[in-house]
């Protein structure tokens, strides 16, 4: 079975310092794993996405996630937080190989002070 | 290129009452998915289909909850009966291939309160 633990229910940062959300992964097989970002009222979007490919992942707004099997992680940085990264974030794996079902974390919620 | 579309964006009834869903996917995707969001947690599938058959809908409670894609374009997802622990965001997605394990790219969502 496949599954991921984002470790913080909430985080809280300030404007120009750096961000770090983690999440732990947990499958049987070589996982696909991604980083979703969801603002309010808005739909979830794809920030970036690994699939075993290169092991740093660099996505849309200056985001980037390092996959680190020997520690079963995936966690998601940004060197310096923007106010309009406020958001909900979500770490996701991918189900069995044919399948594109996807299985999301409970959700960090990113709080920038200004 | 247009996004996946949903309506409405809220809806409020009481228990027992029925409501149903609309999505429209991004032209040309084949695939289209129904999440459930409750609130303090993440999406979860409900019912995923490829052009208009159903590949997975394990997790759908098919005595209340129905979905359907007629003609492999946009989908209505409907409850009947309404229970309270159906509050939820109701999200849809849509992918481009058949079979492939492409990004999903997510509408805006309906916000669904049960009284």
């Amino acid at each position: 079975a496949q599954s991921v633990t984002q470790l913080d229910s909430h985080v809280s940062v300030s404007e120009g310092t750096p961000v770090l959300l983690r999440c732990n992964y947990s499958s049987s097989y070589s996982p696909s794993l991604f980083w979703y970002v969801q603002h309010p009222n808005k739909g979830l979007q794809l920030l970036l996405k690994y699939t075993s490919a290169a092991t740093l992942v660099k996505g849309i707004n200056g985001f980037e996630a390092e996959f680190k099997k020997s520690e079963t992680s995936f966690h998601l940085t940004k060197p310096s937080a923007h106010m309009s990264d406020a958001a909900e974030y979500f770490c996701v794996v991918r189900g069995q190989t044919g399948a594109n079902n996807l299985f999301f974390g409970t959700g960090t919620r990113l709080t920038v002070i200004p | 290129e247009a996004g996946v579309a949903q309506s409405p964006r809220y809806k409020i009834i009481e228990k027992r009452q029925s409501v149903a869903f609309w999505c429209n996917p991004i032209s040309g995707h084949a695939t289209l998915y129904w999440y459930q969001q409750i609130l303090g947690q993440g999406p979860k599938l409900l019912i995923q289909f490829q052009n208009n058959g159903v590949v997975d809908d394990s997790q759908l409670p098919k005595d209340r909850f129905s979905a359907e894609r007629l003609k492999g374009v946009d989908s209505t997802l409907k409850i009947q009966p309404a229970k309270l622990e159906d509050s939820a965001v109701y999200l849809c997605a849509s992918s481009p291939a058949v079979g492939g394990l492409e990004t999903q790219y997510f509408g805006p969502g309906t916000r669904l309160l049960v009284l």
